[in-house]
């Protein structure tokens, strides 16, 4: 069964550097989405992409955050200046459209 | 607003039945879900159900929907030590983007 692929599984990274979030959505999708978990915490909305836009960003989804389709393939979560609280689970997701949204397995984000 | 609210803990005897139950607050959700969520893991999709629909049943579980009462709730039937888990219920928002809203998740623990 196709599937949702992530990496890196694990992130480390110091603070204020730049990080990229890669992800491969399954081929036939056309939205995708991010979500943030922070540790014992509830899954958080970041943003929805369609047509090669975001169609809808949370309040978490600031401008140290950026999103990029620069492929056919490839899904990628920018963060351009990492804090401490931006530590967390990120999971990527997709769908055809009106359909369940597939998860990847996420990539552990620790910022030092 | 958007809320969607679980109970913490579970804790059943292997081989009884679990409930898991779960209030959400938007009446326009399109589908609700499960997901279940084993330490250190991705998201697992386990189950869904169509807003206009009152149960589903897939093996061990079935979805109960009560749209009245926005009272969403899962059993898992002769629950076993690999169900332990944690399981969260979320759901889709009627709008461009059918972003999942997520619950605070129920921490399930399987006792022999």
């Amino acid at each position: 069964e196709p599937e949702v692929t992530q990496t890196p599984s694990h992130q480390v990274t110091q603070m204020g550097q730049e990080v990229i979030l890669r992800c491969v959505p399954i081929s036939n999708h056309l939205y995708f989405y991010w979500y943030r978990q922070i540790l014992g915490q509830k899954v958080e909305f970041l943003v929805s992409f369609y047509n090669n836009e975001i169609s809808e960003k949370s309040e978490i989804f600031d401008d140290q955050f950026s999103v990029e389709r620069p492929d056919g393939s490839n899904f990628t979560l920018k963060i351009r200046s990492t804090k401490l609280e931006d530590s967390a689970m990120y999971f990527c997701a997709s769908t055809e459209g009106g359909q369940p949204q597939h998860f990847g397995d996420g990539t552990r984000l620790s910022i030092l | 607003g958007e809320d969607v609210e679980q109970s913490l803990f579970l804790s059943v005897r292997e081989g009884d039945s679990s409930v898991i139950n779960c209030t959400y607050t938007d009446s326009s959700s399109t589908y609700l879900y499960w997901y279940k969520q084993e330490p250190g893991a991705g998201l697992q999709l386990l189950t869904y159900i169509f807003s206009n629909m009152d149960m589903k049943q897939d093996q061990r579980l079935t979805v109960l929907l009560n749209k009245k009462d926005k009272h969403l709730s899962l059993r898992i039937a002769d629950t076993q030590t690999g169900d332990s888990a944690i399981y969260f219920c979320a759901e889709s928002i009627r709008d461009n983007t059918d972003k999942l809203i997520f619950g605070t998740g129920t921490r399930l623990q399987v006792f022999p």
